[in-house]
């Protein structure tokens, strides 16, 4: 039984415009959430995280956006450039050594 | 700069056979984890260990094993390889209280 979940397997997105990757959990007891990108033939890297007691953390074109009611959080890029296209992985952390990741959205940003 | 060495990028192993598959952190990382990516599910987790011969069962533990000897090196071992098996595997590690994971950069595994 998957706890993350990322119900959208790709997104296109025309340069320049808003990308949004959604994701959803299961379990309330997670207490940290990531977003991670993935390039072919490479391991996946560190992109933004938050933590269970805020609802929104910003970094440049990143920003993350979690709604603990709706078991809901969602990675907002802007303006979306090209190199932004990967593979984008939700994942969620419970007590620091436990960490489940989702299915993973493949984004395509078109010039 | 931190590092997560996976000892075989890419590795065909028969039916049957016993597997090692090796990963090394250089950051004195308590957690360590073994994933396998496969299309449409993402990554799965298989086992983790926050210490030295700790291990805790993931999502899919059935068929594979693991060690954890010493704090800096984590195995997986597929005790006998079956064509099921063939997937992308990646390692991670994280501090205690830390949850950013660094990742090695995957062995792709293929079982004939």
């Amino acid at each position: 039984d998957q706890q993350v979940k990322q119900n959208s397997p790709s997104l296109s997105v025309q340069e320049g415009r808003i990308s949004i990757l959604n994701c959803d959990y299961t379990n309330s007891m997670f207490d940290y959430f990531l977003w991670y990108k993935k390039y072919p033939a490479e391991g996946p890297t560190f992109l933004i995280s938050i933590s269970s007691i805020k609802d929104k953390n910003e970094d440049g074109r990143f920003t993350v956006f979690l709604n603990k009611s709706a078991k809901h959080l969602s990675l907002h890029i802007v303006p979306s450039q090209p190199g932004d296209s990967a593979v984008y992985f939700c994942a969620a952390s419970l007590l620091d050594n436990d960490m489940r990741f989702g299915a993973g959205t493949r984004l395509t940003v078109k010039p | 700069d931190v590092k997560v060495t996976q000892s075989s990028r890419y590795l065909v192993k028969r039916t049957g056979e016993k597997v090692f598959l090796e990963c090394v952190q250089d950051m004195d990382h308590e957690n360590m984890f073994w994933y396998r990516q496969d299309p449409g599910l993402g990554l799965r987790l298989i086992y983790f260990s926050y210490d030295v011969k700790m291990k805790e069962k993931g999502d899919i533990p059935e068929g594979y094993s693991v060690s954890r000897e010493k704090k800096e090196r984590f195995s997986l071992i597929l005790e006998s390889a079956s064509t099921n098996q063939t997937s992308m595997y990646l390692c991670a590690s994280t501090p205690r209280g830390g949850t950013e994971a660094f990742f090695g950069q995957g062995t792709r595994l293929t079982v004939v």
